[in-house]
């Protein structure tokens, strides 16, 4: 297995609404990330896990929260959104934080 | 900090060859990737350099020169499914070995 799977593919959600993201990955990778891309921007680094660590926090808003239950898991939970986050949030990992990163195809995720 | 510089736009004919270039400035110079992004879907790796020199994978190439904070990717035989978003990536030992972006270069080929 050679991917990164993200799902789901859209979400639409209220600013009141919780809801989580998932991304998994079989390819022994010991880093993940997660990154916020706006149309026609580069993707930009919200959070870093390194060894199942959380090793970089991007100074993203509380209303994100990131977890790796295990090396292969990464999950992105958000509470009280704002529509300024709709954009499309791509997971990546890499066997260590020093190789290339794979990217999943990302979540386009819209807030109402 | 970390500037990154690229052409935004750039269009080319088909079977032709086409240079990308980035330009860049990090305090922590520790790689630079080059990724194709199609739109509406994640980019995907393309290409490594960390020494200076020529590394060639294919149609594909890309330049390296640390001293002039400069890179290209080269593409030959484009054909019209390279019409693509070509992202500039540095890995900065500075910013804790993590890449940053430039705003990429979107490349339209024309038959």
């Amino acid at each position: 297995d050679t991917e990164v799977t993200q799902t789901p593919k859209h979400l639409v959600m209220g600013m009141t609404n919780k809801k989580s993201l998932k991304c998994e990955q079989h390819m022994g990778h010991r880093a993940m990330y997660w990154y916020k891309q706006k149309a026609k921007k580069p993707p930009e680094l919200m959070f870093v896990y390194s060894y199942e660590k959380l090793s970089i926090n991007e100074s993203v808003p509380s209303r994100f929260s990131p977890e790796c239950p295990n090396s292969s898991l990464l999950n992105l939970h958000l509470h009280a959104l704002q529509p300024e986050d709709s954009a499309l949030y791509l997971c990546a990992s890499s066997q260590d934080p020093f190789n290339e990163q794979f990217f999943g195809p990302g979540t386009r995720l819209t807030v109402l | 900090g970390q500037n990154i510089d690229q052409p935004t736009e750039m269009t080319a004919t088909e079977g032709a060859i086409v240079q990308i270039n980035c330009t860049y400035q990090t305090s922590g110079f520790n790689g630079l990737f080059w990724y194709q992004q199609h739109a509406g879907e994640a980019p995907t790796f393309l290409s490594y350099n960390v020494l200076d020199g020529l590394e060639e994978k294919g149609r594909f190439s890309s330049f390296l020169s640390r001293s002039k904070g400069y890179s290209y990717l080269l593409l030959k035989e484009l054909q019209m499914k390279d019409s693509a978003s070509y992202l500039c990536a540095v890995r900065d030992r500075s910013g804790a070995n993590n890449l940053f972006f430039g705003t990429g270069t979107r490349l339209t080929v024309i038959p």
